[in-house]
């Protein structure tokens, strides 16, 4: 049962370089998210999607685009990456937002930009 | 504006005996409260949650305590084990259907580490 299944694992990037994170789950899940890990500062939300062609900003937005390519995968994408973008970055999923429902999350990637 | 507080960022506790961790909330529209257990290199995975109409959840060694008044929760672990040493987070939600879903809002994270 793979859940919530993000690439890459680790990447380093230089400062101006665009990346791609991909993230996929196979639980049939509506919402979708994208969360960041500093150290100190706890889970951050970056984006989320509540379903399949909506996508609205979280807490912290700035450097950052997201596409819902369909119901299973929600990318996240760094245009121009700066060093504040270092982090570890979380994907994660739930089966409706404020439903009760936990959320589940991805394993990270460990994101450093040089 | 930091909605989910864990004022202890870590925490040490002996083999055998009961860990509490301490939350405390600000946003009253919080309804759903939630704990998950971090280790090194992995994501967050879920541990236990309690809806605001309750104030006691319990699974196992886990129970998680409720105080809407004084917008306060608590997990208690009994007995402590080795493997329970990891960051653990406390997280909310808000009321159903509100627009502009937004998640879960965590706390910074309390680092138990269980001594033998």
């Amino acid at each position: 049962n793979a859940g919530v299944t993000q690439t890459p694992k680790f990447q380093v990037l230089k400062t101006g370089q665009s990346m791609t994170l991909q993230c996929a789950q196979d639980m049939n899940h509506n919402s979708m998210y994208w969360y960041r890990q500093d150290p100190g500062m706890g889970l951050r939300l970056i984006y989320y999607s509540a379903s399949e062609g909506t996508t609205d900003k979280g807490e912290v937005p700035n450097g950052y685009n997201v596409s819902r390519l369909n119901k299973r995968e929600f990318s996240l994408r760094l245009e121009s990456a700066a060093p504040s973008q270092t982090s570890v970055y979380f994907c994660a999923s739930s089966g409706r937002i404020y439903s009760g429902n936990t959320i589940y999350f991805g394993e990270g990637s460990w994101l450093t930009v040089v | 504006d930091q909605q989910v507080k864990q004022n202890s960022p870590s925490l040490s506790v002996q083999e055998g005996r009961i860990s509490i961790l301490n939350c405390d909330y600000t946003n009253s529209m919080f309804d759903y409260f939630l704990w998950y257990k971090k280790y090194p290199a992995e994501g967050p995975t879920f541990l236990i949650s309690i809806s605001s109409i309750k104030d006691k959840n319990e699974d196992g060694r886990f129970t998680v305590f409720l105080n809407k008044s004084a917008k306060h929760l608590s997990l208690h672990i009994v007995p402590s084990q080795p493997g329970d040493s990891a960051v653990y987070f406390c997280a909310a939600s808000g009321p159903r259907g509100r627009g502009g879903a937004d998640g879960l809002t965590f706390g910074k994270g309390t680092h138990l580490i269980i001594q033998p």
